[in-house]
């Protein structure tokens, strides 16, 4: 079983405020990639990190979302401005090696009114 | 790009009876991607029930089946007998060369006593 553990469960926020959830990986893991589902099931990476290190992000990460994962604190996600479409589950998986398996925590689900 | 395909959103079998989910999938970015299913109880976190990285090779936990078909480009998954336990959302997924997840929309499995 994964013992990645994300915080909170829940989060609710209005159009325009700061959502922020945090991920502490599974130990030993260096290795943290964050995916959003959204309402129609969908998934979509959004960023990954290696220890301190961010390996690959897309574009929309890039623009309104923020995530580092500090050396011996819980990583982090954090979107500036929420927007009604951020609405989502938020997921965060660790691996030990960047092509390893992924332990996912049981996610963040965050509702913006 | 890389992307996975359940054409069945929720499927419903008898206790006992057999099992098929379909998956088909689609990898730009990597001849060979590893291929996943995993599996969301409910109010359980996601959790791999199997993983298969050779074309040919079949992947096997819980009574689940799946084999990695490069040629059809399917990754179908398969039980001969289910059970009210199996009930759950099902998910096929691929990773790309970097080790993002690419997952389908999901299957919804519904096992009736």
């Amino acid at each position: 079983n994964s013992k990645v553990i994300q915080t909170p469960r829940y989060l609710v926020k209005g159009q325009g405020q700061k959502a922020k959830m945090r991920c502490i990986p599974e130990k030993g893991h260096p290795v943290v990639f964050w995916y959003q589902q959204n309402k129609n099931n969908e998934f979509k990476f959004l960023i990954n990190f290696q220890n301190q290190e961010v390996l690959q992000q897309i574009d929309m990460t890039e623009k309104r979302f923020s995530a580092e994962c500090p050396s011996n604190s819980p990583c982090s996600l954090e979107i500036q401005s929420s927007e009604a479409g951020d609405s989502a589950l938020y997921l965060c998986a660790s691996s030990l090696y960047k092509d390893y398996e992924q332990y996912f925590g049981p996610g963040t689900r965050l509702t913006v009114l | 790009g890389d992307s996975v395909t359940q054409t069945e959103g929720q499927v419903t079998v008898s206790e006992s009876k057999s099992l098929i989910i379909n998956c088909t999938y689609s990898a730009t970015s990597i001849g060979y991607p590893n291929l996943f299913w995993y599996v969301r109880y409910p109010g359980e976190g996601l959790q791999l029930l199997l993983k298969v990285i050779t074309a040919g090779q079949k992947g096997s936990s819980r009574g689940f089946e799946a084999t990695y078909n490069k040629e059809a480009t399917s990754f179908h998954l398969q039980k001969a007998s289910v059970q009210e336990s199996d009930s759950a959302v099902y998910y096929c997924a691929l990773s790309d060369s970097n080790n993002r997840i690419f997952f389908g929309d999901g299957t919804q499995l519904v096992v009736k006593p």
